[in-house]
Parts: C-alpha cells; structure tokens; sequence
C-alpha cells in the first residue's frame, strides 16, 4: 500500500510570513499533484511535477519533486489570508489513481 | 461552466436505504474516478471507470457498493443499505485520458441518519 504522509497537518501563522509543507513517502510516485480545498468544495489542482527535482512556480507559490521521486515540498512565500485552506498532495502510479496525503490545513490571519 | 457536476450536492438517508450519486465528467473526459472523503481525512480512492467499465476497483468496499458509467449519462455510485460509518463526502474526479490530471467535482455530502 503507498503512503503519502503530509506534515504538518495544521499551520497558524501571520500574513507575510513564509512556510513550507512537505508531502513524503517510501513509494516512487510517476507524478505528484498538489491541490486545493475549500470548506465545502472539492479540491481544485494547483500543479503537477513529473520530474525528479523538477521545480514549478505559481506566483508565491514554489512546488518541488524530490531527485527520487518519493517526496515533494510546498513553499509559499509572503502569506496572504487569501491562501488560508487545506493543501493535499497526491501521488499517481502506472494504474491512474490517485494516493492523497492526509493534508495541512492552512489558516493565515491578517 | 463545464466543470464536473455531482448532484446531489446533499442527500441524507436513514440505515438500510439506498444511495444514489450521481457525476457528469467534464466535456470531452472518458474517465472517471470516485473518491471518499472522511471527516478530517484525505480522500480515498474507490473506483476508476471509463465508458461502460471498471477500470480499477480496489479502493470499493467489496459488499453494498457498485459503480457504473454507462454509455450514456452520468456515473452513478451507489451504496445499497447504508450505514452510519458511510457518512461522507463522496468525490468525483475526470480526466481526458491516462495519466491525465484529474479535476473534482464539489462533492456529494452524504449524511446516514
């Protein structure tokens, strides 16, 4: 069975602050996806890296594949109250569906 | 808006009833995936459909759950005499091909009364 272990799991911090969630198992993902999930809505897909050590960014928002694919990180830079919610990794395999962690919920205050 | 449709978007049953849910996939998307959500969890795969077949199954309880994705309509989930421990949120998910990405619909909240 694969495992993605998300950490932390919840995270309080001030508007411009930095942070960094981390999504790792012992599997090889062939690709990880981030999302993001509102209260009441289902999670909308944020990115996908494919590549070891690959690195995409989304404006403040850094993803990165580790070299073996096993583990990725979420960094956001300059919070806003804006990016408060729950961030979910997932790991596709050759079948198609996907792993999910088990998700940070996020809350940025003002 | 043509994003993945689920409706109902609430549906309370008492123990012993039938559930249904039902999901439209994006335009243009064969593939389906259904996703359980517990309170406070990340979601759980279930089943993988295309049109007119399960795909993938190993996430689905092996009794009182069924899926299909018929030729034509929506995929329909259904849960035959529910129990309280299935009080969820039930996802679905649609993608234009393999390894596609997936994008979810908001959600069936199913609540057993």
């Amino acid at each position: 069975t694969q495992l993605l272990e998300q950490s932390p799991q919840f995270l309080s911090i001030q508007e411009g602050e930095n942070l960094t969630v981390y999504c790792n198992s012992s599997s090889v993902f062939s690709s990880l996806q981030w999302y993001r999930q509102e209260p009441g809505e289902g999670p909308v897909l944020l990115v996908t890296v494919v590549t070891g050590g690959e690195v995409k960014k989304l404006k403040r928002l850094t993803f990165q594949f580790g070299d073996a694919r096993k583990d990725s990180s979420l960094h956001i830079t300059a919070a806003q109250p804006g990016d408060t919610g729950l961030y979910l990794c997932a790991g596709e395999n050759a079948g198609n569906m996907l792993t999910f962690g088990g998700g940070t919920r996020l809350m940025v205050k003002p | 808006n043509a994003g993945v449709m689920q409706n109902p978007r609430h549906l309370v049953r008492r123990r012993g009833q039938e559930a249904r849910l039902r999901c439209s996939p994006m335009k243009g998307h064969s593939h389906v995936y259904w996703y359980r959500q517990l309170p406070e969890e990340g979601l759980k795969f279930m089943v993988y459909l295309q049109k007119e077949n399960i795909i993938d199954e190993s996430g689905m309880p092996k009794e009182r759950f069924s899926a299909e994705f018929p030729k034509e309509g929506p995929s329909i989930l259904r849960i035959q005499q529910v129990v309280r421990g299935d009080s969820a949120a039930y996802f679905c998910a649609s993608s234009q091909g393999q390894n596609q990405p997936q994008h979810f619909g908001d959600g069936t909240r199913l609540s057993i009364l």
